[in-house]
């Protein structure tokens, strides 16, 4: 089946360690996005990309990174610069042709 | 940058209530998309709805482009309708969705 793919879904860190979430999508969609939910709010942009090897910062790029280096790959590392990591981290993707926007499941990242 | 606002924020339900959700726009988007998060952090796209009307079952949305806001309308609400509601607007091609806080729903039975 066709889809987005996060993994892991839970994660638990020391704090100053960088953790990498995996995004997958097997969509064939140019646009990649990462997001993150915090709890009781709504979604904030971190990190998009529209192409291979490109991204741009989103709204709260701080403390993060990615990468593009396949059209089906979008990793987010969340750095040891982030004060505040814990939250609820959602992938999701777009076709170059396409409105819809489709997300992962996403995934869990609590840092102690 | 746009802003968007969401209410109400909570709404309760008993089962085979009808209600509607509303989305203001700071600024005028052209592209306009209402989701629904399940219990567990799912987030399914439900309509994609820049302007006009339309409907999927139960569901349906409307916008009003030129007075920058987007209701949505639940009819005959089920337990499974349980979660939140956000709507999210953006312009241009590949640019970013800006989301609502939210609206979140209990539908008891």
């Amino acid at each position: 089946d066709g889809g987005i793919t996060q993994s892991p879904k839970y994660l638990f860190r020391k704090e100053g360690q960088n953790v990498t979430l995996s995004c997958e999508q097997n969509l064939n969609h140019d646009a990649m996005y990462w997001y993150r939910q915090d709890p009781g709010q709504g979604l904030r942009l971190i990190y998009y990309s529209q192409i291979v090897n490109d991204f741009q910062k989103g709204d709260i790029a701080e403390g993060y990174s990615v990468s593009r280096e396949k059209k089906e790959s979008f990793p987010l590392t969340v750095t040891s610069a982030q004060k505040n990591p814990t939250a609820f981290y959602l992938c999701a993707s777009r076709a170059r042709s396409g409105n819809t926007i489709y997300f992962g499941e996403g995934s869990w990242l609590t840092v102690v | 940058g746009i802003q968007v606002e969401q209410s109400p924020p909570d709404l309760i339900l008993q089962e085979g209530a009808n209600s509607t959700l509303r989305c203001n726009f700071s600024d005028s988007v052209n592209n306009l998309q209402w989701f629904h998060q399940n219990p567990w952090g799912q987030l399914i796209n439900l309509f994609y709805i820049p302007s006009g009307t339309k409907q999927n079952g139960r569901l349906s949305a409307t916008t009003v482009a030129t007075e920058r806001y987007s209701l949505l309308y639940i009819s005959s609400s089920q337990t499974t309708d349980s979660g939140v509601y956000f709507c999210a607007g953006g312009n241009g091609g590949y640019n970013k969705l800006i989301f609502g806080a939210g609206t979140r729903l209990a539908v008891h039975p």
